[in-house]
């Protein structure tokens, strides 16, 4: 079946970039997310690829897709402290219910 | 900024108890999705619906129930609360006919005593 991977936890320096990685299994992936969750809160979408781009860029974040590898990244660059979260990765297979979630890696921002 | 809502923010209720989970949407969407996420922080869907009148059971075993009569409106019903269904609940909305991404609420955080 489908299976998203993610490392737990992720300690960086304010003002340091942050790598998020995620790996997948599924090769039929139409489109890859990555959500941010706040303490207490539910998911925010932070951005998608398509599954043909092998980079998105939207201000701060860049999402990087090796597709051969089945590898997703998130990069954050100028870290800050209120990006201190829980960051999932999800994909998406076309006529599915559902997307399927990565575990959450936990980014602590140091200051 | 999407427009999904989940009431209450947090419950506190004694065993045996019956619940309902308010989850509304006011961006017209067919899909909506209830994932319980455990302390651990992985999410599992437990229910799921393609629209009016629709409901799926997910991937995690729920004795929880839905329904769907109107588009904007999911409620969850715990008919007995018990211990073990101490959890976050989040409910979610998609309408992309192309894209699939999924739109949450702020989540219900419940504990029963």
């Amino acid at each position: 079946g489908e299976d998203v991977e993610q490392s737990l936890f992720l300690s960086v320096r304010e003002g340091d970039s942050s790598v998020i990685n995620c790996t997948y299994t599924d090769s039929s992936s139409t489109y890859l997310y990555w959500y941010k969750q706040e303490p207490g809160a539910g998911l925010q979408l932070l951005t998608y690829i398509f599954s043909n781009m092998d980079m998105k860029q939207d201000q701060r974040l860049t999402v990087l897709l090796n597709k051969k590898d089945k590898h997703l990244s998130l990069r954050i660059a100028d870290t800050q402290t209120g990006d201190s979260a829980i960051y999932f990765c999800a994909e998406a297979e076309t006529g599915r219910r559902a997307l399927t979630f990565g575990s959450g890696t936990r980014l602590q921002v140091q200051p | 900024e999407a427009d999904i809502y989940q009431t209450p923010r947090y419950l506190v209720i004694g065993t045996g108890k019956k619940i309902t989970l308010e989850c509304s949407q006011t961006m017209g969407h067919d899909k909506m999705y209830w994932y319980q996420q455990d302390p651990g922080m992985e999410l599992h869907l437990i229910h799921y619906s393609y629209g009016v009148n629709s409901t799926e059971k997910g991937d995690l075993s729920s004795e929880s129930t839905v329904s769907r009569i109107r588009t904007e409106h999911f409620p969850l019903t715990l008919e007995s609360a018990r211990p073990s269904h101490t959890s976050q609940y989040l409910c979610a909305s998609s309408g992309g006919q192309e894209t699939y991404e999924q739109y949450f609420g702020p989540g219900t955080r419940l504990t029963v005593t």
